[in-house]
């Protein structure tokens, strides 16, 4: 059964740190595409990165230059370090597994941006 | 940029059928995805390239393209249907980048 588990998440002053893992399990963790995606409360979904299986990232301008997506294959580990968090950042953040046939999703991490 | 139009809302009677639009001029050139996502939940992949169903998925939902436009239907809507459903698609420009339209609010009535 493929899972994806979400951790990390939390409150964090404006202008701080955060780092989010989600663990996966039930599927060759490394032959996927990986992707970030949060959804504020009571909004809809934002693609926030992506990395590909040769490692490869990509950011939409949102994000870019403040969030970095890695991902360590031999602990079919993916990461997200978030750096100099606004109160527009807060959200629930999503990992998800992707390809052409569509996402498998975690459950999600709250991180809320709050001084 | 590149953005995915679906009306906020749709609502519908049991039994009946539900269709959700999700539009942008790139769409011929992408395929689309739909996700349901109920209350609390995360989301759930109910319909991939434009018209293909996971297995899982039940039969009453399909989804169709014609132009810029793509559609999921609900056939036989169920109370069980009532959640927000996003579509999903990739820019085409030859930027890597993924969109999802606003979310459209399924109320079975």
């Amino acid at each position: 059964e493929v899972q994806l588990v979400e951790s990390g998440g939390g409150l964090v002053q404006p202008g701080g740190s955060l780092r989010l893992s989600c663990a996966a399990s039930g599927f060759t963790f490394s032959s996927y595409d990986m992707h970030w995606v949060r959804q504020a409360t009571g909004k809809g979904l934002e693609w926030v990165s992506a990395i590909g299986t040769a490692g490869d990232t990509y950011y939409p301008g949102s994000v870019k230059g403040r969030f970095t997506i890695s991902r360590e294959n031999a602990k079919n580990s993916l990461y997200l370090q978030m750096n100099s968090l606004r109160a527009g950042d807060t959200a629930v953040y999503y990992c998800a597994r992707g390809d052409s046939s569509g996402w498998y999703w975690g459950q999600g991490t709250l991180v809320t941006v709050s001084s | 940029s590149y953005e995915l139009t679906q009306p906020p809302s749709v609502s519908v009677s049991p039994g009946q059928t539900a269709r959700i639009t999700c539009s942008a001029d790139a769409l011929p050139k992408q395929y689309a995805y739909w996700y349901q996502q109920k209350p609390g939940q995360a989301p759930v992949l109910v319909i991939y390239k434009d018209s293909e169903r996971p297995s899982g998925i039940p039969e009453r939902f399909s989804g169709s393209s014609s132009g810029t436009t793509v559609t999921l239907t609900i056939s036989g809507v169920q109370a069980e249907d009532e959640a927000d459903y996003y579509c999903q698609s990739a820019d085409s420009s030859g930027t890597y980048f993924w969109v999802f339209g606003g979310g459209t609010k399924l109320t079975v009535l």
